[in-house]
């Protein structure tokens, strides 16, 4: 089984400014996916960001990006140039790529981002 | 709007008792997933269903179940409920192909048990 851990319950910052949330994994698979998934306070589940484990480079989508260290089993987010709308829960999750799928989602607890304008 | 769909939006009811929880998919989505969201479990992976059959299973209590009908439409029944019971349940469904497959999700079923 794989676990997921986000050591930072709740996070603060300036609008503007950047931010990095952590994420570390525990798991015996080689191929997997990763994910930040974000939760506004509508409960709304959204996709963020996607990482494949087999690939080297870190996925970017716009102003959100990741470091992928697989060695480290460490996973984090950054968000640049954050905005008012960005305020909410941050989960990290895990999927093993064999199977296709079947086993659905880990995620960690989450980390709580709040804006400050 | 992810064109997954989930009735009702809020259901409380006593303890002890039974509810069915509803999920459609989006056009075309061969698997459907069902997650909790508790304050004390946080969010946690239930059920997978495919094409009818079930696929995987995660932590799901024995009082919980669910199946996948021939329109590709999902229910959850969780009976004999308790307190603890009381959570978000979402549903997310995605395609079926080589590859990887994105899983999108419903706006959830708040339950509350009282």
């Amino acid at each position: 089984a794989q676990t997921v851990t986000q050591s930072q319950p709740e996070m603060s910052v300036q609008e503007a400014e950047t931010v990095t949330l952590s994420c570390t994994y525990d798991t015996s698979e080689s191929n997997y996916y990763l994910f930040w998934y974000k939760q506004p306070p509508s409960r709304q589940m959204i996709l963020v960001i996607r990482q494949e484990a087999y690939k080297q480079q870190n996925a970017t989508e716009n102003r959100f990006s990741v470091n992928f260290q697989k060695a480290a089993k460490s996973f984090s987010l950054k968000i640049s140039d954050s905005q008012l709308g960005d305020t909410a829960m941050y989960f990290c999750a895990f999927m093993k790529r064999t199977g296709g799928g079947a086993d659905g989602l880990t995620f960690g607890k989450g980390t709580h981002l709040i804006i400050q304008p | 709007d992810s064109g997954v769909t989930q009735t009702p939006k809020h259901l409380i009811t006593a303890t002890g008792q039974r509810v069915t929880l509803r999920c459609s998919p989006r056009s075309g989505d061969l698997s459907v997933y069902w997650y909790q969201q508790s304050l004390d479990q946080g969010l946690q992976f239930l059920i997978h269903y495919y094409n009818g059959e079930e696929r995987a299973k995660g932590n799901i209590l024995e009082r919980f179940s669910a199946q996948q009908f021939p329109d590709l439409h999902s229910e959850l029944n969780l009976s004999s409920l308790e307190l603890g019971d009381s959570a978000l349940y979402f549903c997310a469904s995605s395609a079926r192909g080589a590859g990887y497959n994105e899983q999108f999700f419903g706006p959830g079923t708040r339950l509350t048990v009282l």
